[in-house]
């Protein structure tokens, strides 16, 4: 089985300032590895993943996050924020096996300060 | 290409009512996931469901089923809604499971308040 924890419930950051968005994982397997945001009433979309390969990951919209095997981590960057970033962030993993089921994490709430 | 549809976008029932919600894959994807997502166990597997036939189980109770029809468009059906059951309940359509790293899309979601 897996495990998702995202150690941070809530991130305020300024406007234009980095920012860093945690996850580690668990499991027992191999995973991919995921990070999707969720804008206020709408459904997730996915930023990016981590299959194999580069351990550096870019997305859409500026973000990027790096996979640590030897720490079971997934965090998720980015430079520069904009107020429209503000948004509920999550982490999520799949086994090798079967790609589904996806398990993520509790989110991170981004909120950009102006 | 058309994304993930799910209807309806909003839906309010009362405790022991039944539910039915649909969710319409993106075309040529013929697997279908359900998530329930609430404040409190954030997002959470239902089931999955691929060429008609359901290929995984969260851990939910028999009140919460599902089918898929042909044309791979979805249906989950709640029976005997309780107040817990109030949730944003979420599709993921995928091409097929087992392709490696293959993305799953999410339609936007259908929130439902139990009265």
């Amino acid at each position: 089985a897996q495990s998702v924890t995202q150690l941070d419930s809530q991130v305020p950051v300024f406007e234009e300032a980095p920012v860093e968005l945690r996850c580690n994982y668990s499991s027992s397997v191999s995973v991919y590895l995921f990070w999707y945001v969720q804008y206020p009433n709408q459904g997730l979309q996915l930023l990016l993943k981590y299959l194999s390969g580069s351990t550096l990951v870019k997305g859409i919209n500026g973000f990027e996050a790096e996979f640590n095997k030897s720490q079971t981590s997934f965090h998720l960057r980015k430079p520069s924020v904009h107020i429209s970033d503000t948004a509920e962030y999550f982490c999520a993993v799949s086994a090798f096996s079967g790609n589904t089921p996806l398990v993520f994490g509790k989110g991170t709430r981004l909120s950009v300060i102006a | 290409k058309a994304g993930v549809t799910q209807t309806p976008r909003y839906l309010i029932k009362t405790r022991g009512q039944q539910v039915t919600l649909s969710c319409s894959p993106i075309s040529g994807h013929r697997s279908v996931s359900w998530y329930q997502q609430t404040p409190g166990q954030g997002l959470q597997f239902l089931f999955e469901y691929f060429s008609e036939t359901q290929r995984n189980k969260g851990n939910f109770p028999g009140r919460f089923s599902g089918r898929q029809f042909s044309n791979s468009r979805s249906e989950m059906n709640v029976s005997t809604l309780e107040l817990g059951d109030s949730a944003l309940y979420l599709c993921a359509s995928l091409r097929e499971p087992g392709l490696a790293g293959d993305t799953q899309y999410f339609g936007p979601g259908t929130r439902l308040t139990v009265l």
